[in-house]
């Protein structure tokens, strides 16, 4: 499975946009991408999941370029509530996946 | 929704004692998995399950075992406690799905501290 890199800290301010990236460079073809969140003691919760461009859902949307090498995790108009630590994932289709994340990325969202 | 269930939110074992950690899920996974966390490591797998009593070892397997009898429950043992073994420990699980990728839902966590 491919292994992803994040950065380990980002700051922003509410009301902004923050964009989120993953690196994953030897990303199978049919690797999925997903994000996670994850606020102090409490275990992660899904975001978004994607395989290719551009997912969006009420809270994020996903961009996957074609080459796949890289995926960026994009917050519109973030809020206080969006401090957290978010992780991406990258796993095959199917099951019995050994399913590894990285270290994280803190985001800090101040006023 | 999903629910994966942690039986001790927080423990306080002794060096030496045997530790059991409990997970349930009631969605009829496949696949469960136990992580432990520690700041500035993120998550990191222990084992995971992809069947009933079936297991594999993730990335720090050393130090602990896994019991999967019944599909929903998946229990970590640590045979001999340690205080290097303080920390919290999330229980997750997930279907296996043919269409998509992998969705995990993962337990509220434990915390132990071995004294």
């Amino acid at each position: 499975l491919a292994k992803t890199t994040q950065p380990i800290s980002m700051d922003s301010y509410e009301g902004q946009e923050v964009n989120i990236t993953c690196s994953h460079n030897n990303i199978a073809t049919n690797d999925y991408i997903t994000w996670y969140q994850q606020f102090p003691s409490q275990g992660p919760r899904f975001i978004i999941q994607g395989y290719k461009t551009k997912v969006t859902n009420e809270v994020a949307s996903l961009f996957i370029p074609a080459d796949r090498k890289s995926s960026t995790l994009s917050l519109p108009r973030v809020s206080l509530s969006d401090t957290a630590v978010y992780y991406c994932l990258a796993s095959k289709r199917g099951g019995g996946n050994k399913l590894t994340f990285g270290t994280g990325t803190q985001l800090k969202v101040e006023l | 929704d999903v629910k994966v269930t942690q039986s001790s939110r927080y423990l306080v074992k002794r060096t030496g004692e045997k530790v059991f950690l409990e997970c349930v899920q009631d969605m009829d996974h496949e696949n469960m998995f136990w992580y432990r966390q520690d700041p500035g490591l993120g998550l990191r797998l222990i084992y995971f399950s992809y069947d009933v009593k079936m297991k594999e070892k993730g990335d720090i397997p050393e130090g602990y075992s896994v019991s999967r009898e019944k599909k929903e429950r998946f229990s970590l043992i640590l045979e001999s406690a340690s205080t290097n073994q303080t920390s919290m420990y999330l229980c997750a699980s997930s279907a296996q799905q043919g269409a998509g990728g992998n969705t995990i839902y993962f337990g509220e966590g434990s915390w132990l501290t071995v004294v």
